[in-house]
């Protein structure tokens, strides 16, 4: 069954608008938890890593005040888009590991994606 | 830098066999990942490699040779449902996932 799970779907919303995409995991504490973004042809590309109880790290290039993490509990940490714009839409991933580090793929698990569009 | 280079498109036909090839350069190295991703879908995990060889499970087999950069996907008795795109990562010696964009490949009849 799903471990991880992410609402919404798809989001479709007005230019200037902020969007929350949450992402949950299901059957396990996970202390950290991983954002991606995928432009359309283009490979995964990490955000930011998610750290339960603590501040996000960024990836280089990343506006960490525009793409706000909260990683509140060990089952929940949720990504908004603040003030988006167009060039925002994308397929946005969350990922969790169940042990203290990607050691082995197995541990490594997507969420379904959300697909945002910005109009 | 950090590079993995991949394909970007190969076509196959059904019941075929495929090999789709990944080098990379990464500043340490700590397993290489293979995953599937079909359109619209996030990435399904298929193979890791840590030590030389060939890893198979069931009709897909993943290579590694590191002192070569270099590692392959194999499919076998290829099925339609195969149509995705195959994507190539290596953690590196800080545990970061270094991606590679993919290799989209289609199935023919």
């Amino acid at each position: 069954g799903a471990v991880v799970s992410q609402h919404p779907s798809r989001v479709i919303c007005k230019s200037g608008t902020s969007v929350k995409i949450e992402c949950r995991s299901l059957d396990f504490q996970a202390t950290t938890m991983f954002w991606y973004r995928q432009f359309p042809k283009q490979s995964l590309m990490l955000m930011a890593t998610s750290n339960e109880g603590s501040k996000a790290t960024y990836e280089q290039g990343v506006e960490k005040d525009k793409f706000l993490i909260n990683h509140a509990s060990l089952t929940l940490s949720t990504l908004t888009v603040t003030s988006a714009h167009p060039e925002d839409s994308s397929f946005y991933i969350c990922s969790l590991i169940t042990g203290p580090r990607v050691g082995m793929g197995e541990t490594q698990y997507f969420g379904p994606g959300t697909r945002l569009l910005v109009l | 830098g950090q590079n993995i280079d991949q394909p970007t498109e190969m076509t196959a036909t059904e019941g075929a066999i495929v090999q789709i090839n990944c080098t990379y350069q990464t500043s340490g190295f700590n397993g290489l990942f293979w995953y599937q991703q079909h359109a619209g879908e996030a990435p399904t995990f298929l193979s890791y490699n840590v030590l030389d060889g060939l890893e198979e499970k069931g009709r897909f087999s993943s290579f590694l040779s590191r002192s070569k950069g270099y590692s392959y996907l194999l499919l076998k008795e290829l099925q339609m449902k195969d149509s995705a795109s195959y994507l190539c990562a290596v953690m590196d010696s800080n545990y970061q996932l270094i991606w590679g964009a993919g290799t989209k490949l289609i199935i023919k009849p």
